[in-house]
């Protein structure tokens, strides 16, 4: 089945500490994305991708990184630099520039 | 005033009721509209691409309003399972990524 996962669902870490977020498509989309939702708030982009070896920050991207150095995978770094990192973090890949996109399960990421 | 804007809701309605949605945009390069569906604790999924014609896909209409910029989403004969939290999402040129927005809450009561 063709889809969009992410990995783990569920992913405790010390406050401090980075922690690399998964994210892999196998719908041979160029586009992908990551977003990160809080409770009772709306998705706000983080950092997007285009195309292989090259993406662009989103509006919220300070604290995160992220590499495309496959068409099928879009890690998502969370820095020690995040201020707040507790959320649940969403990627997405579209076909296009953008046309609908279509998300994996998401990561809830707790930071203690 | 955020890109794009929703009452949050929630709107609590009785099973087999029409409800309607509301969603408002600022900027007036968006080109492409949708709506997302998403249940607590889960991942947006599409629900509808909005066209300026307006659109139809079984219970669910959706309409474009260019001049006033903004987008409706119309549910007709609600079920238990409409319950969820509705997101409007647009796309504007020049933006390579799609803006949501908060979400309207929706809770069909039998």
């Amino acid at each position: 089945d063709g889809g969009i996962t992410q990995s783990p669902k569920y992913l405790f870490r010390k406050e401090g500490q980075n922690v690399t977020l998964s994210c892999e498509q196998n719908l041979n989309h160029d586009a992908m994305y990551w977003y990160r939702q809080d409770p009772g708030q709306g998705l706000r982009l983080i950092y997007y991708s285009q195309i292989v070896n090259d993406f662009q920050k989103g509006d919220i991207a300070e604290g995160y990184s992220v590499s495309r150095e496959k068409k099928e995978s879009f890690p998502l770094t969370v820095t020690s630099a995040q201020k707040n990192p507790t959320a649940f973090y969403l990627c997405a890949s579209s076909a296009g520039s953008p046309t609908e996109a279509f998300f994996g399960q998401g990561t809830r990421l707790t930071v203690v | 005033r955020k890109e794009v804007e929703q009452d949050p809701g929630p709107f609590n309605v009785p099973e087999g009721a029409t409800v309607a949605f509301n969603c408002t945009y600022s900027n007036s390069a968006s080109q492409s509209f949708f709506w997302y569906r998403q249940d607590c604790r889960k991942e947006p999924k599409l629900l509808m691409s909005v066209y300026s014609s307006g659109n139809e896909d079984g219970r669910f209409t959706a309409q474009l309003n260019r001049a006033s910029q903004y987008i409706s989403l119309l549910i007709r004969d609600s079920k238990l399972s409409d319950s969820a939290t509705y997101l409007c999402v647009v796309n504007w040129t020049g933006r390579r990524a799609l803006t949501f927005g908060s979400g309207t809450r929706l809770q069909v009561q039998p």
